[in-house]
């Protein structure tokens, strides 16, 4: 399927290696994030979230940091496989209910 | 998590007509979004559809030129009206799933005007 990577920066990560995405946001107000993950071809897939009064949580493979006092969020992906290639957003609740917007978006490419 | 089915996959129009693209959930869901993907960017919201009332749209998005329906609660169109090169984009459907704030999207229609 088409690439929606073709613009976006690229991570090249060594297969078995950790990967860290990291997302700056813009609005101090943002209570809640979110980390997608998107294949080719495919719409976004959600992958962790994360409250604004928190500053880490772990799922399975995946940890998401937040620093409220820099803006910053990062994703962190343990043991990187193949699967792993994807586009990966974050995005950030930005007021009004249930209302989200995205990042630029970072093509993460797992070198087997 | 909600199951979404989108139509058209994928479509080439000629300039100047319009593409309807349908959105359907397999559960009753209150609120539906639809998203514009240009080539190589991240996602923009287009409008918020709820059942029963008139869509909300973003700025820099109008009625005439993507108006919406969203006659039950688990379905809804969006249509691109009036089109030019410039609106060949990926137009995704997402609904919330349970998780607050969280969204599943369709997969996508992939439209390109020539």
């Amino acid at each position: 399927g088409e690439s929606v990577g073709l613009h976006l920066p690229t991570l090249s990560v060594q297969e078995g290696d950790n990967s860290i995405i990291n997302c700056a946001y813009s609005n101090s107000a943002s209570d809640y994030f979110i980390w997608y993950k998107q294949e080719s071809g495919k719409g976004p897939q959600f992958i962790i979230d994360i409250r604004s009064n928190m500053d880490k949580r772990q799922g399975q493979r995946v940890t998401v940091l937040l620093n409220k006092t820099v803006k910053h969020l990062s994703l962190q992906i343990a043991a990187t496989q193949p699967g792993d290639s994807a586009v990966y957003f974050c995005a950030e609740n930005s007021g009004g209910y249930q209302k989200v917007t995205f990042g630029t978006g970072t093509k993460l490419q797992v070198i087997p | 998590s909600a199951v979404i089915s989108q139509k058209p996959s994928r479509d080439i129009c000629q300039r100047g007509t319009s593409l309807t693209i349908q959105c359907q959930v397999d559960s009753q869901v209150t609120m539906m979004f639809w998203y514009r993907q240009q080539p190589g960017q991240s996602l923009t919201l287009i409008a918020t559809a709820n059942q029963g009332s008139e869509a909300t749209y973003e700025s820099g998005f109008v009625i005439d030129k993507f108006p919406i329906s969203r006659p039950n609660l688990t379905f809804s169109t969006l249509t691109v009206s009036n089109m030019s090169p410039e609106d060949s984009s990926i137009y995704l459907c997402s609904v919330e799933d349970g998780r607050v704030y969280g969204y599943t999207f369709g997969s996508g229609t992939r439209l390109t005007v020539v």
